[in-house]
């Protein structure tokens, strides 16, 4: 199984910033990563897909990076609507598999 | 909009079988473009995924539960249904189904629901 590993678990970040967070894949799975919003007691909903690809309806302050083993998710101006766990998947290869997540929080 | 709705027990024994069912709606489980897939979570952790359907049956299971699962598809009431067997409490989780296109991954998923595994 590939193993996806996110860093930081958690963060805390004030209104307007930049935040970004990684993700790592245990093997190389080119670009097939994806980006989840997870708030609590909902579904997780796609942001990204293909590494950097905007789901439609998803503001532009949302972008990804990276290819192979490392990736990246960036939100350009944090918002409180923002605070939510933030979750990889990899589609390169099965099993399927997450990433244990990034809690975004409100400073 | 694709909408999909979990719907199931919400209390199994253990040692029992869980049976879900996800109706889709918006949509088509016969378009041959997706894969109507089974996802958990366990409180406050992660989301494993459980395995995946085509509308013509074939099937793709998470080996971690490979001997415990059955997803199957009824495609004249557009829904597909997930079955999990030889529960204990490690299965409590919440159950979600998505949708999932092997170029978009997972882009339209139900609310979930909560299974408990407890006498």
């Amino acid at each position: 199984d590939i193993q996806m590993t996110q860093s930081p678990s958690s963060l805390s970040a004030s209104v307007g910033d930049r935040v970004t967070m990684t993700c790592r894949a245990s093997q190389g799975i080119s670009n097939q990563l994806a980006w989840f919003q997870q708030k609590p007691g909902k579904a997780p909903k796609s942001l990204i897909y293909a590494a950097f690809s905007l789901e439609s309806g998803v503001p532009s302050k949302f972008s990804g990076s990276g290819s192979g083993t490392d990736f990246t998710l960036t939100i350009s101006s944090l918002q409180p609507e923002d605070s939510a766990t933030y979750y990889c998947q990899q589609y390169n290869s099965y099993p399927l598999t997450f990433g244990g997540g990034t809690k975004v929080e409100m400073k | 909009q694709v909408q999909l709705q979990e719907s199931g027990p919400g209390l199994v024994r253990p040692s029992e079988t869980l049976s879900l069912t996800c109706t889709v709606s918006g949509g088509s489980v016969s378009s041959g473009s997706y894969y109507w897939s089974w996802i958990r979570q366990p409180p406050g952790k992660g989301l494993e995924w459980i395995g995946y359907i085509y509308y013509s049956g074939s099937t793709n299971y998470n080996p971690s539960l490979n001997t415990r699962v059955t997803i199957s598809v009824e495609t004249s009431k557009n829904q597909f249904s997930l079955k999990l067997s030889s529960l204990t409490a490690a299965d409590t989780a919440v159950y979600f189904c998505a949708r999932f296109r092997t170029v978009t991954t997972f882009d339209f998923w139900g609310q979930g629901t909560l299974v408990t595994v407890s006498s």
